[in-house]
C-alpha cells in the first residue's frame, strides 16, 4: 500500500528566502508525481506534474525534483513571497489512464512579510 | 468559465438524513473523482468514474452512492449521515488520455450535527 509523507508539517520563513518542501513515498512504482497548492477554504491547484521518466519540472520560481529509486521528491521555492503562503500537497499517481492519486499529509507554509 | 463546480458549497444537516452533492465539469474530461478531506486535512480518494462507469471504489461504505448521469456530471448521494461523515468533499476531473493533471472543484464542506 502506497504511503506518502511530507516533512515538515508546517514551515514559517521570512519573505525572500528560498525554501524546500519534502515528500517521500513508499512504493517506487509510480506513474507520476504532482505538487498541488491548497489555499484555506479553496480547492487544489496543480503546480507541477513530473512523469515517472522525468527528474524535474520547473515553473517560474518553483522547481520540483523526483528521485523514484529513493522514493523522494522536493519542491523548491525561490525568493518566497507572502502570496506563497498556503498548504502544499504532494500526490503520487499509480496508474495510467484511470489515474489514482495518493496524497501526502501536506506542509502548511507561512511566509512572514 | 468555471472548470469544475460543486453545489452546495456548505451543507449542514442532522445525523440520519440523506443528502446529495453535485459536481459538474465543462472541460470535456472522461474521468471524474470524489475525494474526502478529513479534519486533519488528509485527502483521500473515494470514487473514480470513467465515461459514466465506476472504476475505483476505495472501500467506501455503501451509504455513499455516486451517480453519473452523463460524462460531465458526477453526483454523490449519502444516506443515513453519520457524525464521521463531516468533512470537505472534493470533486475532480481529468482526461483519460494524455498526461494531464486532475482539476479540482472548490469543495463542499459537509457538517453533520
Amino acid at each position: 500500500k502506497q504511503e506518502v509523507t511530507q516533512i515538515p508539517a508546517a514551515l514559517s520563513v521570512p519573505e525572500g528566502e528560498n525554501l524546500v518542501l519534502n515528500c517521500s513515498f513508499t512504493d517506487s512504482a509510480i506513474y507520476n508525481l504532482q505538487w498541488f497548492r491548497q489555499d484555506p477554504g479553496k480547492g487544489l491547484t496543480s503546480l507541477l506534474l513530473i512523469q515517472s521518466s522525468q527528474r524535474e519540472q520547473t515553473s517560474g520560481r518553483l522547481n520540483a525534483s523526483l528521485d523514484k529509486s529513493s522514493g523522494r521528491s522536493t519542491l523548491y521555492i525561490a525568493a518566497s513571497q507572502p502570496g506563497d503562503s498556503a498548504t502544499y500537497l504532494c500526490a503520487v499517481g499509480l496508474s495510467f489512464g484511470n489515474e489514482k492519486l495518493t496524497f501526502g499529509t501536506g506542509t502548511r507554509l507561512t511566509i512572514i512579510p | 468559465d468555471t472548470a469544475v463546480s460543486q453545489t452546495p458549497k456548505y451543507l449542514v444537516t442532522q445525523m440520519g438524513n440523506d443528502k446529495s452533492i453535485k459536481c459538474e465539469q465543462n472541460l470535456g474530461h472522461d474521468t471524474m473523482y470524489w475525494y474526502k478531506q478529513d479534519s486533519k486535512k488528509f485527502l483521500k480518494i473515494m470514487f473514480s468514474y470513467n465515461n459514466k462507469e465506476l472504476i475505483i471504489n476505495e472501500t467506501v461504505p455503501n451509504r455513499f452512492s455516486p451517480k453519473s448521469p452523463d460524462k460531465a456530471h458526477l453526483n454523490l448521494h449519502i444516506n443515513s449521515l453519520e457524525l464521521g461523515d463531516s468533512a470537505v468533499y472534493f470533486c475532480a476531473s481529468r482526461p483519460t488520455s494524455g498526461r494531464d493533471t486532475q482539476y479540482f472543484g472548490p469543495g463542499t464542506r459537509l457538517t453533520v450535527l
